[in-house]
């Protein structure tokens, strides 16, 4: 099993740009979750689904999309990026508010 | 909504002392858990504590649950340059989100 894979892990974009970070898990989960780490600040959940077909808001979820078309991808999307969403983005799936495993992130610089 | 708190934010030992990191929540939790996150790596669950006044050991980790179902400990005895790293706690908010407390940052001096 690969666990929860996360694509690219690094990506510069130019403010206004949009990007798919992409999230696939193999562990047949049905909880999945996006998480952005800020110094200081830990770990903010953006957004989450439930199964397939289901999505929700977290915390910070303005300036993200998500959908979650099959139980394995659930893809973040950044519709047009800004300095404050220069951070590392984590995925995790598991068992709904039990364990989660993530994935190896990704660290995105918006400039 | 649901906070979740952890102190301290940062905590520097020298190799061979104990560590402690405390999680507090606003609201009863129905469950608490414990990650930790190596320098440059991600979150790795550690354990869940679900029981009022729960106490589970690792090794050197021991991880308490407190009776009110509203903070949480975690202690390392007698620190190794391997457990350096972020810890984090985390609790359910409502019925579908992790929520995770802003996580202890262990350094060690070797």
């Amino acid at each position: 099993n690969a666990g929860v894979t996360q694509t690219p892990k690094f990506q510069v974009l130019k403010t206004g740009q949009s990007m798919t970070l992409q999230c696939a898990q193999d562990m047949n989960h049905e909880y999945m979750s996006w998480y952005r780490q800020d110094p200081g600040m830990g770990l903010r959940l953006i957004h989450y689904s439930v199964g397939a077909g289901i999505t929700d808001q977290g915390e910070v979820p303005n300036g993200y999309n998500v959908s979650r078309s099959t139980t394995e991808d659930f893809p973040l999307r950044l519709l047009s990026a800004a300095p404050s969403q220069t951070s590392v983005y984590f995925c995790a799936s598991g068992v709904r508010l039990g364990e989660q495993y993530f994935g190896p992130g990704t660290r995105l610089t918006v400039t | 909504g649901q906070q979740v708190m952890q102190i301290p934010q940062y905590q520097h030992v020298q190799e061979g002392e104990d560590f402690t990191t405390y999680c507090n929540s606003s609201t009863t939790l129905s469950n608490i858990q414990w990650y930790k996150q190596r320098p440059g790596g991600h979150p790795v669950f550690l354990i869940q504590l679900v029981k009022s006044g729960e106490v589970k050991k690792q090794k050197r980790l021991t991880f308490q649950f407190g009776e009110a179902k509203k903070n949480s400990s975690l202690h390392i005895t007698a620190t190794q340059t391997t457990d350096v790293g972020t810890y984090f706690c985390a609790g359910p908010e409502g019925a579908q989100k992790l929520v995770f407390g802003q996580g202890t940052r262990l350094t060690i001096n070797p």
